[in-house]
């Protein structure tokens, strides 16, 4: 199984609504991402997860929380979203560090945002 | 940060060999060279990665330069289900791994 499934497919939310994103991943992968992308954009990095611990978080703005409370789960928590934070959001996972199959990010289909 | 820099588009005809470059100028010695693939709708893809050496696997080539300031991605025999947006990264030692713009593969019957 090199499934990463993300719920829900598709969101709208108002500026004032508090919501969650959910990642899920059974592969044992110790490593999870968030990233974000605008249309006809690439994916930009987030936040970086490593045993459970917050390793990157790119200055992204507090409106947007992460939590990975186990191995196989990873939220996003969202709160007083801005219209321009409208787009997909990805969540990938892989082994942690170097070399070989341990590299491999694999990508679920993303949750599609759109704030009004 | 190690940058990536790809032609924005690039066309095929189906069944013939795609060259997909990247250059990478910047990369540092522990760098691994990834690339990706994102289709329509989809969330990216993993095509192929490499250290030094050049690469084959079922879905392509990889061929990395000498001084590994640059690369090629290579699809033997484009097919129309190979149109989409390759992305060639470089994935650092602490699991960093950041998209550069990307090239769209049009693929012509």
């Amino acid at each position: 199984d090199t499934e990463v499934t993300q719920t829900p497919k598709h969101l709208v939310m108002g500026m004032t609504n508090k919501k969650s994103l959910k990642c899920e991943q059974h592969m044992g992968h110790r490593a999870m991402y968030w990233y974000k992308q605008k249309a006809k954009k690439p994916p930009e990095l987030m936040f970086v997860y490593s045993y459970e611990k917050l390793s990157i978080n790119e200055s992204v703005p507090s409106r947007f929380s992460p939590e990975c409370p186990n191995s196989s789960l990873l939220n996003l928590h969202l709160h007083a979203l801005q219209p321009e934070d409208s787009a997909l959001y990805l969540c990938a996972s892989s082994q942690v560090g170097l070399g070989g199959a341990k590299n491999i990010q694999y990508f679920g289909a993303g949750t599609r945002l759109s704030v009004l | 940060d190690a940058k990536t820099t790809q032609p924005n588009s690039m066309e095929s005809n189906e069944e013939e060999p795609v060259h997909l470059p990247c250059n990478h100028s910047t990369i540092s010695g522990t760098d691994y060279i990834h690339w990706y693939r994102q289709l329509p709708s989809q969330g990216p893809e993993y095509v192929i990665h490499g250290l030094t050496s050049n690469v084959n696997n079922r879905m392509a080539s990889l061929a990395i330069a000498e001084d590994r300031k640059s690369s090629t991605l290579i699809l033997h025999r484009a097919t129309l289900r190979d149109a989409a947006v390759y992305y060639c990264i470089l994935r650092r030692y602490n699991n960093d791994m950041r998209f550069g713009a990307g090239t769209r593969l049009t693929v012509k019957p």
